[in-house]
């Protein structure tokens, strides 16, 4: 079985939706992180956590809301979907505090298409 | 904000030819991490650096760590099909600055 994974893998809806994409880990990690990645530009950091109680903006996170609901589940919200929104939005995990250790490893990916 | 350069963005080789890609930075890294992603998956780790000078492989893919934390290589030997996706670099600033920085990918086609 995965250690991280998305869900839905595929969405289409439109623009105003309501959208929440769901990421869960059994990696025992406390670290949670949500990407958005669009052609040529590589991965952006939408919004990161250290523990269920920690939540913080990245880089894009405008229009964009989160939910830690406990160590091994990380949701991201599009309050309002809009076109530009559409992109393929990875999770990731990371463990704490030990050197070296940072490391994020990635779930499958989900890919939202906003019309 | 850090910058990260990731060159080339694209290769066509042939099967059998060794790959080279590398990533320069505008600032520091301590930690440099290298990613395949191939079509429809997420990334999948293939070798993190932890140390400037650092040398590291595993299998046919062999990455350094830049003496001056700037920059870093992957090599790819003897390529083969298989070995078709996107190889991101990613820098890691290290203590509390744990988030990573992206470069924009290579994109590695090879021909049979």
């Amino acid at each position: 079985d995965a250690d991280v994974t998305q869900t839905p893998r595929n969405r289409i809806t439109k623009t105003g939706k309501r959208i929440m994409l769901e990421c869960s880990q059994t990696k025992g990690h406390d670290r949670m992180y949500w990407y958005r990645q669009d052609p040529g530009l590589g991965l952006r950091l939408i919004y990161y956590s250290f523990d269920v109680k920690d939540i913080n903006k990245g880089e894009i996170s405008d229009g964009y809301s989160v939910s830690r609901q406990a160590q091994a589940k990380f949701s991201l919200s599009l309050e309002s979907a809009i076109p530009n929104q559409t992109a393929l939005y990875f999770c990731a995990t990371s463990e704490q505090g030990v050197v070296g250790s940072d490391t994020q490893y990635f779930g499958p990916g989900t890919r939202l298409t906003v019309l | 904000g850090q910058q990260l350069n990731q060159s080339p963005q694209s290769m066509f080789i042939q099967e059998g030819e060794d790959v080279s890609m590398n990533c320069t930075s505008s600032s520091i890294f301590n930690t440099w991490l290298w990613y395949k992603q191939e079509p429809g998956e997420g990334p999948v780790l293939l070798i993190a650096l932890y140390k400037a000078g650092e040398l590291t492989s595993n299998g046919r893919l062999t990455a350094q760590f830049g003496i001056t934390r700037k920059d870093s290589f992957l090599n790819i030997s003897a390529s083969i099909p298989s070995d078709v996706g996107i190889y991101f670099c990613a820098g890691q600033g290290g203590g509390s600055n744990y988030k990573l920085t992206f470069g924009k990918g290579t994109l590695l086609t090879v021909n049979p």
